[in-house]
């Protein structure tokens, strides 16, 4: 079973520019969630996609955004990139139906602003 | 609110000995929690999780936790180190309904295995 995949695997944008992730969940799960992990900061909630809404966001400005599509991958969009905003950025698949909410993560993006 | 603390950044035992990493939590219900690995340009991996079935779980790799609800803590032990075990480890906490389904992680600790 294919797990969950990511790309790009490297992102490179100056600041100003808008960044364009994308996640495939595992066949089956419904729900996708967006980590950051930058340098010092640990990981970070940033979104959680289920059924294609969005039902939950973290701490982080507006500039982050995202979308979950009808086959339920999802898009995580970072608009007006600063250089914070550098880090890897991990995405998280879930069957919503779970009860122990047990997230099967991809390898990352890792996104690095200059 | 969750929270997750990790005792140590970092780490270092000899191949061979005793592995153990410290994780306690704070939650208002009853926690799921999981131990993650996230070994150098990669992602997470679920090496085990608490759901209540038992307070002593297995996971992979020779991993174990024990979930100890009067020290509200979940601490992650393997008896005998190797070098591939030289990774980042990541306690995580999840309340299903009142945190909006998130995982809120510790800030990991980081383990050199020494020969």
């Amino acid at each position: 079973e294919a797990g969950v995949t990511q790309s790009p695997t490297h992102l490179i944008k100056t600041r100003g520019q808008q960044a364009t992730l994308r996640c495939s969940p595992i066949s089956g799960h419904t729900s996708v969630y967006w980590y950051q992990q930058a340098l010092g900061l640990g990981l970070q909630f940033l979104l959680w996609y289920d059924e294609g809404e969005e039902r939950n966001r973290g701490n982080f400005p507006p500039r982050f955004s995202g979308r979950q599509f009808p086959n339920y991958s999802s898009e995580l969009n970072v608009n007006a990139l600063e250089l914070e905003d550098s880090a890897l950025y991990l995405c998280a698949s879930t069957y919503s139906g779970s009860s122990y909410n047990e997230q099967f993560f991809g390898p990352g993006t890792r996104l690095t602003v200059l | 609110a969750q929270s997750v603390t990790q005792l140590g950044s970092h780490v270092s035992v000899s191949e061979g000995a005793l592995v153990l990493l410290r994780c306690n939590y704070s939650s208002s219900v009853p926690p799921y929690l999981f131990w993650y690995v996230q070994y150098p340009n990669q992602g997470l991996q679920l090496l085990l999780k608490y759901t209540s079935a038992a307070t002593l779980v297995k996971g992979i790799n020779g991993f174990e936790a024990e979930f100890k609800k009067s020290e509200t803590s979940f601490h992650l032990t393997k008896p005998s180190a190797h070098m591939s075990d030289a990774a980042e480890y990541f306690c995580a906490v999840s309340d299903l309904k009142a945190a909006g389904n998130k995982l809120t992680f510790g800030g990991g600790t980081r383990v050199l295995v020494k020969p």
